[in-house]
């Protein structure tokens, strides 16, 4: 079983909707939960982090931890095209800095 | 400039040759990685270095070999490249202490797309 899992998609959504991205991990000790964005053909970048549960906002976006359910939810509102890319969830454990990755979501946003 | 710049951003070679990626920082982290990316299996860790002296495999390191010549640098080598490595390959790096944002994070370079025929 991989650390982390992701659901791959391709997930479509036409402009202006709510999407939901998930995932899920199998090892409790995980404090630090993140979502990369990776735009085709470059590199991934640092959308959000949260530590431990609860949520955090950051504009349209909001990522969400439930420990006790192990889930991790990323939740973009007023979708928009830019917003299509590859969304990637990852875990990693405080000062330990080994990082653990899902596969991916690949979001298509419709105009 | 870039944070972590890699290079050569693509990179065609043949089966039996030697290849190597470099990558370089300038955000002063102490801590880098070199991952692999294929479709449908997401990232894969190769090797991850904690400082100039250190040095470790990660989930894939069979074929690879890495160098780390400065607290900067961090390249990647494969020996005699075989088909079966042709991906994207990213370097990374994180602050041991967290930096400014107090959270262990990757910070990635925009990777380098190898093809091996």
């Amino acid at each position: 079983q991989k650390e982390v899992e992701q659901d791959p998609g391709p997930l479509s959504v036409p402009e202006g909707a709510i999407v939901s991205l998930n995932c899920t991990y199998s090892n409790s000790a995980f404090q630090y939960f993140m979502w990369y964005r990776q735009y085709s053909r470059k590199g991934p970048e640092l959308l959000m982090y949260t530590y431990s549960s609860g949520n955090k906002e950051d504009g349209r976006f909001t990522a969400q931890v439930d420990k006790s359910s192990k889930y991790i939810s990323l939740f973009i509102r007023d979708s928009q095209p830019s917003d299509s890319a590859t969304y990637l969830c990852a875990t990693s454990i405080y000062n330990f800095n080994k990082f653990y990755f899902g596969s991916g979501t690949k979001l298509n946003v419709k105009p | 400039d870039a944070d972590v710049t890699q290079t050569p951003r693509n990179r065609i070679t043949k089966t039996g040759k030697r290849i190597m990626l470099e990558c370089s920082q300038t955000k002063g982290h102490d801590r880098m990685y070199w991952y692999r990316q294929d479709p449908g299996l997401g990232l894969r860790l190769i090797y991850y270095s904690f400082d100039v002296k250190d040095i470790n495999k990660g989930e894939i390191s069979d074929g690879y070999s890495v160098s780390r010549q400065a607290q900067a640098k961090f390249s990647l080598s494969l020996e005699s490249a075989i088909p079966n490595q042709t991906a994207l390959y990213f370097c990374a790096t994180s602050d041991r202490t967290g930096g400014s944002s107090g959270a262990n994070v990757l910070t990635f370079g925009a990777g380098s797309r190898l093809t091996v025929l």
